[in-house]
């Protein structure tokens, strides 16, 4: 079945530093979804990406999507610690499952 | 504008004991979703269920789990003689339409954190 691979599991990062989010697929998407998943909490829904190359901005959140339409990223610029959490990106099936990336973990310390 | 809602938010079964999990999906979306997720892991589709209809289960272990989604009520998700590996939180989701249909996000529940003893 269509799996969507996401690096790295983990990050830790000084509050202020960078930090980015890698999924890849080995099949053509038609679109990806981003969600934040706070400690405890529930998945919340950031973004959608439809177009090839896709870039959009959200304050300190970029997101890209990829020429290939294989790949995507989330790019956080001076990092919070509102930051903290769990950044996943999901590939929506045509039967109308999310199919979920291992997620990134995000620590920030202040 | 009452988000998803499920019930309970905690629950703790003996092993042999039936748990039964409840969503009702935000107002107007009639596409309800449930996902498990482990502890340090992400998110495994589960079942997928329009009102009355199960569209598609293909992440539904095939004994002792059930999902429904009636006519009138909340969605249901049905555990049968739960066992240690059943302890995760499940989330329930909704949306408008189907992805597919001009892919729309889901909106997800807080959750039900389920124990085994």
């Amino acid at each position: 079945g269509q799996q969507v691979m996401q690096i790295p599991q983990y990050q830790h990062v000084q509050e202020g530093e960078d930090f980015t989010t890698y999924c890849n697929s080995s099949t053509t998407l038609s679109n990806i979804q981003w969600y934040k998943q706070r400690p405890g909490g529930h998945p919340v829904f950031l973004i959608q990406l439809v177009k090839s190359g896709e870039v959009k901005k959200q304050k300190r959140l970029t997101f890209q999507f990829g020429e290939a339409k294989k790949n995507s990223s989330l790019h956080i610029t001076a990092t919070q610690t509102t930051d903290v959490g769990t950044y996943f990106c999901a590939v929506p099936s045509n039967t109308g499952k999310l199919i979920f990336g291992q997620g990134t973990t995000l620590q920030v310390k202040p | 504008n009452a988000g998803v809602m499920q019930n309970p938010r905690h629950l703790v079964r003996r092993r042999g004991q039936e748990a039964r999990l409840r969503c009702s999906p935000m107002k107007g979306h009639s596409h309800v979703y449930w996902y498990r997720q482990l502890p340090e892991e992400g998110l495994k589709f589960m079942v997928y269920l329009q009102k009355e209809n199960i569209i598609d289960e293909s992440g539904m272990p095939k004994e002792r789990f059930s999902a429904e989604f009636p006519k009138e009520g909340p969605s249901i998700l049905r555990i049968q003689q739960v066992v240690r590996g059943d302890s995760a939180a499940y989330f329930c989701a909704s949306s408008l339409t189907r992805p597919g249909q001009g892919a729309q996000p889901q909106h997800f529940g807080d959750g039900t954190r389920l124990s085994i003893l």
